[in-house]
């Protein structure tokens, strides 16, 4: 699938970086997510927006700020990072926000590494 | 939030063989969806099927919302089928399953 595109495919940073992840939708979609996805642990839900507003902030740290200029992108703004969040960090999309009957499609995910 | 299990955690197939992965959910669901996940992290979509029945080649699926749960069956398998399928399903937000992982050998 293309319709979801996340940069970068990698990324290696260390604790005193600031790096942001990028995630853009070609699909028309109005809801954006960020996931997190931790060796052998579902996947976690991070951050929900819809129609650009932040719906859904699964308790995660504060070093970890999202932002969403429009429907189409999305970011993750990542400051002071933990080895522990070294991670697949996953965006998806869909028709309408969670709670609804429209499928996820989600990017090809950027890994990081936090050294 | 909604349970969701997933069965077996692992499988290991020779290719060509046929094989049924299990998904069980705690709670009504508004959606359901399989997902296949590369070995490069790819999520790709395989069914969206709250109910019902769907096949697309070689894959299908059933979904039995009275009873909580879902089936994907893989026939004749590919090298290209490893990785690990994932379900997920919504309540008030997407909850996922810790996956089946597969290893198609040749």
């Amino acid at each position: 699938e293309t319709g979801v595109t996340q940069t970068p495919r990698h990324l290696v940073m260390g604790m005193t970086n600031k790096k942001s992840l990028k995630c853009e939708q070609h699909l028309g979609h109005n809801a954006m997510y960020w996931y997190k996805q931790s060796a052998k642990k579902p996947l976690e839900l991070m951050f929900v927006y819809n129609f650009k507003e932040q719906t859904e902030n699964n308790s995660v740290p504060s070093r970890f700020s999202p932002e969403c200029p429009n429907s189409s992108h999305l970011f993750l703004h990542l400051h002071t990072l933990q080895p522990e969040d070294s991670a697949l960090y996953l965006c998806a999309s869909s028709q309408e926000g969670l709670a609804s009957d429209s499928p996820l499609h989600f990017g090809n995910g950027t890994r990081l590494t936090v050294t | 939030g909604i349970q969701v299990e997933q069965s077996p955690p692992d499988l290991i197939l020779q290719e060509g063989a046929n094989s049924t992965l299990r998904c069980n959910f705690s709670d009504s669901v508004n959606n359901l969806q399989w997902f296949h996940q590369n070995p490069w992290g790819q999520l790709i979509n395989l069914f969206y099927i709250p109910s019902g029945t769907k096949q697309n080649g070689r894959l299908s699926a059933t979904t039995v919302a009275t009873e909580r749960y879902s089936l994907l069956y893989i026939s004749s398998s590919q090298t290209t089928d490893s990785g690990v399928y994932f379900c997920a399903v919504t309540g008030n937000q997407f909850y996922f399953g810790t996956g089946t992982s597969l290893t198609v050998i040749p």
